[in-house]
């Protein structure tokens, strides 16, 4: 729990500014590409995911975008608050269910 | 609706040492997962099962064994506990059709 992200790249914004967490994903047959929420001494929690087939998604203050030619995914968080600071990671869902996960950013919002 | 139940939440083995994490939904979830964290660090999956009798490897599971002979539960097997499976496992469920998957609280092992 309370060493959640301490190895992981970190992300420092302060609170009401945009923030962008980016991950490379390796494995071009996967059909959906997925970010989890995690905080400290809690599971994964689901945000948002996206098809493969497309650029752009939105949520709830949440923009995911997918580059598939240099197989980049990015996260978008608007508006960024306190609530917002923990581990992001990227998943991916291949065609066999399998979903792995990518690397974490650790988000820190200043007051 | 409790969703998935992971028991124990804590466990200090020996090494050599054999134990069961249990696992438990009751959202009659298709797929179910088991991942290990290590501290700092991110998720591995250990294996997963996308129904009742099949089980398949994921990226890291020497060391273990898994069974799934009912829709809600999927048990770990540690067989001879190592310090390198000290970790925090964490056991998820989703339905078919859905990248959503719902996690437990996590097991925190210290194999020693």
């Amino acid at each position: 729990g309370e060493s959640v992200g301490l190895h992981l790249p970190t992300l420092s914004v302060q609170e009401g500014d945009n923030s962008i967490i980016n991950c490379a994903y390796s494995n071009s047959a996967s059909d959906y590409f997925i970010w989890y929420k995690q905080e400290s001494g809690k599971g994964p929690q689901f945000i948002i995911d996206i098809r493969s087939n497309m650029d752009k998604r939105q949520g709830q203050r949440v923009t995911v975008l997918l580059n598939k030619t240099v197989k980049h995914l990015s996260l978008q968080i608007a508006a960024t608050q306190p609530g917002d600071s923990a581990v992001y990671f990227c998943a991916e869902n291949n065609a066999g269910n399998m979903l792995t996960f990518g690397g974490g950013t650790r988000l820190m919002v200043k007051p | 609706n409790a969703g998935v139940t992971q028991t124990p939440k804590f466990r200090i083995l020996k090494i050599g040492q054999s134990m069961t994490l249990q696992c438990t939904q009751d959202m009659n979830h298709n797929y179910m997962y088991w991942y290990r964290q290590d501290p700092g660090m991110g998720l591995k999956l250990i294996y997963y099962s996308v129904g009742a009798g099949i089980t398949d490897k994921g990226e890291v599971p020497n060391g273990y064994n898994v069974s799934r002979s009912t829709t809600e539960d999927f048990p770990l097997r540690l067989e001879l506990a190592a310090p390198s499976q000290t970790s925090v496992y964490f056991c998820a469920s989703r339905i078919k059709g859905s990248t959503e998957a719902f996690f437990g609280q996590g097991t925190r092992l210290t194999v020693v």
